[in-house]
């Protein structure tokens, strides 16, 4: 078991591009979560997914932003036409079915310029 | 709605102090509380936990946080701080989802960076 993984762990990109993030949970984690960081602030929730079903977004989570789950294992988190207020760490957390606590993995630090 | 409290943004201690760290939730039923740490360009480090039982609970690395209903507080305790300690502490309440079921997301105060001085 070698915890939450996410990749890539920094991004650069310019706006108005589009970025996909990776997360790759703990195995056999039924539930996954995205949360957003920006500086300054605690983590934000944005999406949950229990297996590959998307089961809650929050409004933070704009029109731009697209997650999936697709086999209930990996997720991918997208933003589209990127803006310079994207800019934030993006952290992806797993928990198992009986809720006990959520592990975070490292996160992915994206700046936009 | 609800919500954490962190009131302390930044505190600097000596080390070999005591550190408390403050605490403060708004949640309609019983909470599930939780403190993780987070050094730089890093993720989140969970610390401790509160589901039920016992108000005084006990986590790694020397850190113990109290439970008070009364105060709708779980502040985070140290008796003696090491150098290493030096990071940003969040404490976060376990919220429930609109579909039911038990406690899912976490809903984080704003953090306490903690500095240690020689």
């Amino acid at each position: 078991d070698t915890g939450v993984s996410q990749d890539p762990r920094h991004k650069i990109t310019k706006r108005g591009q589009n970025v996909t993030f990776r997360c790759d949970p703990i195995s056999e984690h039924n539930r996954l979560y995205w949360y957003r960081q920006t500086l300054g602030q605690g983590p934000e929730f944005l999406t949950y997914f229990q297996n590959e079903a998307q089961l809650e977004k929050s409004r933070l989570l704009s029109d731009r932003f697209s997650a999936e789950r697709p086999k209930g294992s990996f997720s991918t988190l997208e933003i589209q036409r990127t803006e310079q207020g994207d800019s934030a760490m993006y952290l992806c957390a797993s928990s198992p079915l009986t809720y006990t606590e959520a592990f975070f993995g490292q996160g992915t630090r994206l700046t936009v310029v | 709605a609800q919500s954490v409290t962190q009131p302390d943004i930044h505190i600097t201690v000596s080390e070999g102090a005591s550190l408390e760290l403050r605490c403060n939730y708004s949640y309609g039923a019983t909470p599930y509380l939780f403190w993780y740490v987070q050094s730089p360009g890093q993720g989140l480090q969970l610390l401790l936990k509160y589901f039920s039982g016992d108000t005084l609970v006990q986590g790694i690395k020397g850190f113990e946080a109290e439970f008070k209903r009364s105060q709708s507080s779980f502040n985070l305790r140290k008796p003696s701080v090491h150098w290493s300690d030096a990071a940003e502490y969040f404490c976060a309440v376990g919220a429930s989802m609109n579909y039911g079921g038990a406690t899912n997301k976490l809903i984080f105060g704003t953090g306490t960076l903690l500095a240690v001085q020689p």
